[in-house]
């Protein structure tokens, strides 16, 4: 089935610092989402990557769409304790009959310091 | 309007109790999915319903019913629940090929 591998598992930063974070996989992906998701409540989309090499912004929020179709990254610009949570990378991909589905990295959790 | 609406937001259920999980949306998405998320993990897909059809059923257990009345609703029908299935229920929404959006999630104690 399709992976992902998401790193770093677990970020510690000072408020102000800029994060990045990536998601490898040996499968092609057709879409890139990234969603940040607080504690006990839903998955929230911060960006979606439609095409090979494309780069989206979103505020402070930065994503591309690897060239390969088997990898993306997520930075976030002079972070705010706002930011805290979980990001979540999932890559799309068709599973036949006009359904897709979402295969999720294992996540991201930021923390960041004051 | 990206709204995936889920009730209810916290449910606890016994062992024996027959209870169901809705979600809407009004975004004309012709795809609605259901997913169970655990503490500290990302969120597996349970069920996939395309134009209102069940097109894919991730070796879900029995006790877990999903229904699609029609193309802004979804429920997922509990009964006999063990406690491993407590958890945070997600629903999403999607127009196609495009990007997912998920409702608030209902978290489930089964006690």
């Amino acid at each position: 089935g399709q992976q992902l591998n998401q790193s770093p598992q677990s970020m510690f930063i000072q408020e102000g610092e800029d994060v990045s974070m990536n998601c490898t996989s040996s499968s092609i992906f057709n879409t890139w989402l990234w969603y940040k998701q607080d504690p006990g409540e839903g998955p929230v989309l911060l960006i979606a990557l439609y095409k090979a090499g494309e780069l989206t912004s979103n505020g402070r929020l930065t994503a591309q769409f690897g060239i390969t179709r088997k990898d993306s990254f997520l930075n976030i610009s002079a972070s705010i304790p706002s930011d805290v949570g979980i990001y979540f990378c999932a890559g799309r991909w068709s599973s036949g009959a006009g359904s897709y589905q979402l295969t999720f990295g294992k996540g991201t959790k930021l923390s960041v310091i004051p | 309007d990206t709204e995936v609406t889920q009730t209810p937001k916290h449910l606890v259920m016994g062992m024996t109790n027959k209870k169901s999980l809705k979600c809407e949306q009004h975004m004309g998405h012709r795809a609605m999915y259901w997913y169970k998320q655990k503490a500290k993990k990302p969120p597996e897909l349970m069920f996939v319903y395309s134009y209102e059809k069940l097109s894919i059923n991730e070796s879900v257990p029995s006790r877990f019913s999903p229904e699609c009345p029609n193309s802004s609703l979804l429920n997922l029908h509990l009964h006999a629940l063990q406690p491993e299935d407590s958890a945070l229920y997600l629903c999403a929404s999607s127009p196609g090929s495009a990007e997912a959006f998920f409702g608030q999630g209902t978290r489930l104690t089964v006690v």
